[in-house]
């Protein structure tokens, strides 16, 4: 159980475009949804808290217009980044919530983006 | 903020040695985690301890959540290959459900 599925596995854009990431909860209701971002050799770090319904929760210093969140329902959350440029390239990672498992936060397998 | 201060860095051992990294911070937290992230893929639950003092095992993996709930190790007995990888610890604020991760430990193994 405790299954997240993320999509795309990587995508190669050209600076200036768009780019969306899904984060779906397989066999749960995910109320809380997470995203992260990973540059290379270092650690997770949390970009925004996302709740079924309403507004995403960003971490302090991510730009919330240039990385949009809907979480529309409690199996789907989308990331999209606007206007990408190199240095968005990076591993971004979402993570799912429920309150009915004993163990929190499963990880979806993350979504290499390398902006051109 | 809170951070997690993870150590050591990285390990370079022999197939069949024990491994022992560990994770403190200046903040409490109620539950302390333990996951494995292999190249290019998501973070996998190894661990998961909730009370202070708790010692969980899985398999040849031990981890204990400090008594003050500021610290945390995770010991791995008689390592293989496939333990290759880099290991976090994190701490889950909670209410937020958010997870604050250490440093990460890269685990490489000669055979």
């Amino acid at each position: 159980g405790a299954v997240v599925s993320q999509h795309p596995s990587w995508v190669i854009c050209k600076s200036g475009t768009s780019v969306k990431i899904e984060c779906r909860s397989l066999d749960f209701q995910a109320t809380t949804m997470f995203w992260y971002r990973q540059f290379p050799k270092q650690s997770l770090m949390l970009m925004a808290t996302s709740n079924e319904g309403s507004k995403a929760t960003y971490e302090q210093g991510v730009e919330k217009d240039k990385f949009l969140i809907n979480h529309a329902s409690l199996t789907l959350s989308t990331l999209t980044v606007t206007s990408a440029h190199p240095e968005d390239s990076s591993f971004y990672i979402c993570s799912a919530y429920s309150s009915s498992y004993n163990s929190p936060l499963h990880f979806g397998n993350g979504t290499r983006l390398t902006v051109t | 903020g809170q951070q997690l201060n993870q150590s050591p860095q990285s390990m370079f051992i022999q197939e069949g040695e024990d491994v022992s990294m560990n994770c403190t911070s200046s903040s409490i937290f109620n539950t302390w985690l333990w996951y494995k992230q292999d190249p290019g893929e998501g973070p996998v639950l190894l661990i998961a301890l909730y009370k202070a003092g708790e010692l969980t095992s899985n398999g040849r993996l031990t981890a204990q959540f400090g008594i003050t709930r500021k610290d945390s190790f995770l010991n791995i007995s008689a390592s293989i290959p496939s333990d290759v990888g880099i290991y976090f610890c994190a701490g889950l604020v909670q209410g937020a459900q958010k997870l604050v991760f250490g440093q990460g430990t890269r685990l490489t193994i000669n055979p």
